[in-house]
């Protein structure tokens, strides 16, 4: 089955304590991308990716870190997560999202204390 | 200003219903345009895409866009309770790879 898959889907930790949230996806797609959900302001990008090796910031970056070494990974890393970036984590991928929009993973609930 | 921006409503129709739903994006050289439905809990799926000025349609829905007003828009036609969901607009906007997302519109169905 196509799919994007993230781990973990909850995850409750410590300000100040590094976590690492996972992205995998199957499709071969080239583009992927983590964003953010929070109510009033809706899905944010933090940090994009259009290849291997290639990634650029979005519009939230601050406090997050991305890595792209392989085509189907993704991870997300916080280095010392704060309590305003408790929210909801999403990865996503595309051929070309300009063509065919984004496809999603299931989401992750993050909350700092 | 927001790149995206839709009516958060809560938006309720009646059964059977046609739903609008509305979206205006500030990058007038914009090119192509999403909408995703996105129930609670859930993450957002997406349900039709359009590039070309005028209307679009898939089975019961329609996108039309408008670029010289800069406007695009969704139309639920029957709409059912399973509709009940918010619906989020997206814009890919004419320089760099990001993708914006609007707030979404909040779309209840009443049986």
């Amino acid at each position: 089955e196509a799919q994007v898959t993230q781990n973990p889907r909850y995850l409750i930790t410590v300000t100040g304590k590094k976590l690492t949230v996972t992205c995998s996806q199957n499709m071969n797609h080239e583009y992927m991308s983590w964003y953010r959900q929070d109510p009033g302001l809706g899905l944010r990008q933090i940090y994009y990716s259009m290849n291997v090796e290639v990634t650029d910031k979005g519009d939230v970056p601050e406090g997050y870190k991305v890595s792209r070494k392989e085509k189907r990974n993704f991870p997300l890393i916080l280095e010392s997560p704060s309590p305003n970036q408790t929210s909801l984590y999403f990865c996503a991928s595309s051929y070309g999202p300009e063509s065919y929009g984004y496809t999603f993973g299931s989401g992750t609930r993050l909350t700092v204390v | 200003q927001k790149e995206v921006e839709q009516n958060s409503g809560p938006l309720s129709v009646p059964e059977g219903a046609i739903a609008s739903l509305n979206c205006t994006y500030s990058d007038r050289g914009s090119q192509s345009f999403f909408w995703y439905r996105q129930y609670s809990g859930k993450s957002p799926e997406l349900i039709m895409f359009i590039y070309s000025n005028g209307d679009k349609e898939d089975g019961r829905f329609t996108a039309q866009l408008n670029k010289a007003s800069q406007y695009v828009s969704l139309l639920i036609r029957d709409s059912q309770p399973s509709d009940s969901a918010t619906y989020l607009c997206a814009v890919n906007p004419s320089t760099g790879n990001q993708f914006y997302f609007g707030t979404g519109t909040s779309l209840t169905v009443i049986p």
